[in-house]
């Protein structure tokens, strides 16, 4: 059984720093993308960053790109979200989700249970 | 940027009713086009991929068509463990992910 188990969110003050976490268990971690996707209080889904499976590469969202920073530990099954700087827009429930392919497009096929990041004074 | 336009944003139907939810895109994604389940409180949940084709363990009256720029989402007969919100998402090919703006299905 897939199991996508994340950590590591909580309040933190504008400007400053959090590490979440997501353990996976179930498959084969070092074969696959991964990604993180957030969602803010009452509002939609948003892709924030993914790392292919050797953590070679990673694209973000633009809003992120150069505060977020996403890696993995394919040892143990752990991908992570390093969060710099962070504003009260960054606050969410993030999300760790398994990037799976067909034959066509990708899409997230499991994901965790969600860690929330709360940002304010 | 690839712009995803979900429609509408809520929407009230009875048991037992058929249900349409439709997605557009800017540009031409060709079938990238999924679609996914919402309940409160709980991460969402893969229904249709690549349009058209139904998740393992889904049920059958969970359906999706379209493609290029036009995708709809159909339940066939509304049941009340169906309320939830629904996001349609695009993969525009260039690894970037986009969700819809995500429909509230209510019973009426």
């Amino acid at each position: 059984e897939v199991q996508l188990v994340e950590s590591g969110g909580g309040l933190v003050q504008p400007g400053g720093s959090l590490r979440l976490s997501c353990v996976a268990s179930g498959f084969t971690f070092s074969s696959q993308w991964m990604s993180w996707v957030r969602q803010a209080p009452g509002k939609g889904l948003e892709w924030v960053a993914d790392m292919n499976g050797d953590g070679t590469k990673q694209y973000y969202l633009k809003s992120v790109k150069g505060r977020f920073s996403i890696s993995r530990d394919n040892a143990k099954n752990s991908l992570f979200l390093e969060m710099n700087s962070l504003r009260a827009e960054d606050a969410a429930v993030y999300y760790c989700a398994r990037d799976h392919k067909y034959t066509g497009g990708w899409h997230f096929d499991y994901w965790g249970q969600g860690t929330r990041v709360t940002v304010s004074s | 940027d690839i712009q995803v336009t979900q429609s509408p944003s809520s929407l009230s139907a009875s048991v037992g009713d058929r249900v349409t939810i439709a997605c557009q895109t800017s540009q031409d994604i060709k079938n990238y086009l999924n679609w996914y389940q919402q309940k409160p409180g709980k991460a969402p949940k893969l229904l249709i991929y690549d349009a058209s084709i139904l998740e393992t363990g889904v049920p059958s009256r969970f359906s999706g068509s379209g493609s290029g720029t036009h995708f709809t989402f159909t339940i066939s007969s509304l049941q009340v463990e169906d309320i939830a919100t629904y996001y349609c998402q695009q993969y525009d090919g260039d690894v970037f992910y986009t969700f819809g703006q995500g429909t509230n299905l209510e019973i009426k």
